[in-house]
This record gives C-alpha cells, sequence and structure tokens, in this order.
C-alpha cells in the first residue's frame, strides 16, 4: 500500500459527460501528479501540482483540468468525454518537487460508453 | 524532438537469468531527468528510479541496476537472478528539467518463467 488513495476505483459514464476523480496524497508530500494510460497513447504525464499550485504541465487537454486543495487533495475533472478519454488514470505524490521518488495510487479505471 | 524508445516489446527469461532492459532516448536538453517505472499484472504503478543528466554514475539496489551512457543516450535496465515475481511491464521515461516535457516509453514487458 503506498499511502496514496483515488477515488472512484471504476468509473462508466457516457459520451459528453463530466466526472471528476479524486487523489488524496501520502501524509506529508506536497505534489501530486496525474498520468492517463491508455491503450492508444500509452502513459502520459497529464499535470503536476505542488502545495496547491500548477508546477508543470504535459498532455493535458483543454477539456481536462485539475486543482489541488489546501488539505493537499487533488481532483481531475474530465469533461465533455470521448470514447478516447477511457484510461486509467493514476495519481502520483512525492514529499517535494519532482526531485523525489513518486508513490502511485491504485489508478482511477475510466470507462466511456 | 523528444523521444524515448523501448524497442524490447516483450522478453521471456527463465528464473534466475540475468535481463538488460534497453532504454534510448532523445532530447536536446542539456537538463533532464530519466526514469524507470515498474507495472506488475495487478496494475500499478512502481517508481524505480530517477537519474538526473549529470550524474553519469552507475545505480545499483538489490538486484537491479542501472546504466545511464550519455555517449550513446541510453539508460538501461538489468536485473539480475530474475524471480517471478520481477514479471511486470517497465516503462522508461523521460522529462526536461521543467516536468511539462515528459515522455514514456511504450514499455517492455518481461515475462519471468520458474
Amino acid at each position: 500500500d503506498s499511502g496514496v488513495t483515488q477515488t472512484p476505483k471504476h468509473l462508466i459514464t457516457a459520451t459528453g459527460q463530466r466526472v471528476t476523480l479524486r487523489c488524496s496524497p501520502r501524509s506529508g508530500d506536497l505534489s501530486v501528479y496525474w498520468y492517463q494510460q491508455s491503450l492508444d497513447q500509452g502513459l502520459q504525464f497529464l499535470i503536476q501540482y505542488y502545495n496547491g499550485e500548477e508546477r508543470a504541465k504535459g498532455n493535458i487537454l483543454e477539456r481536462f483540468s485539475a486543482q489541488q486543495f489546501p488539505d493537499l487533495h487533488s481532483e481531475l475533472n474530465l469533461s465533455s468525454l470521448e470514447l478516447g478519454d477511457s484510461a486509467l488514470y493514476f495519481c502520483a505524490s512525492s514529499v517535494w518537487d519532482r526531485e523525489d521518488e513518486q508513490y502511485f495510487g491504485p489508478g482511477t479505471r475510466l470507462t466511456v460508453t | 524532438a523528444q523521444k524515448v524508445t523501448q524497442a524490447q516489446t516483450e522478453i521471456s527469461v527463465v528464473e534466475k537469468e540475468d535481463v538488460t532492459l534497453d532504454c534510448v532516448y532523445e532530447t536536446r536538453d542539456t537538463t533532464y531527468y530519466l526514469f524507470w517505472y515498474k507495472q506488475p499484472p495487478s496494475g500499478e504503478l512502481v517508481f524505480l528510479i530517477r537519474r538526473n543528466s549529470f550524474d553519469e554514475q552507475n545505480e545499483i539496489s538489490g538486484r537491479y541496476s542501472w546504466n545511464f551512457q550519455k555517449s550513446t543516450s541510453s539508460f538501461n535496465f538489468t536485473i539480475t537472478a530474475s524471480q517471478v515475481v520481477d514479471s511486470a511491464v517497465y516503462f522508461c521515461a523521460l522529462s526536461g528539467y521543467n516536468f511539462n516535457k515528459f515522455y514514456f516509453g511504450s514499455g517492455t514487458k518481461l515475462n519471468v518463467k520458474p
């Protein structure tokens, strides 16, 4: 158990809908990272937050947004969902910034029908 | 352009064999980071190592070792005396100093048979 929790574990929704994925980092970790893993695109880095502020942005679509709250948990919002958004979404956390070892959550499997 | 190539799609070995997973990268940055991650059949991702471009020293952690060679743009991963529990997909990744440029390889599936 990495200490990083993600909810929900599974999510099935329809095209055009909006969903929110939640991540709680390990206690004391300030950084949260979001990744997407799909059959088509493989693994992709989406975005990183550090102590509430956006730190780095990867291949995140404009339809997607994220934030990190004062209690350091993070949410990834996916809107106007398309079939191609079906993927496993991982969250990871680290104590400080990208120099640190990352601990991954179990992932949220999103299925868009 | 930045790119990570893991040419070995799948490797099968018998337990106790040594195995090397290849990773070749392309970047024009002078400062960058290289990573290895493991994804066992259960699906979770596990961070294995991060290396910065200024540190070419090889790293050893138990049965795992990493060989970073800037001259050949490679960051290879060797498992010594492989075990069935090493069966997983292994991903190599590259990021610029700023995580904005972060690329994963396509992964190498390692099957370790008893």
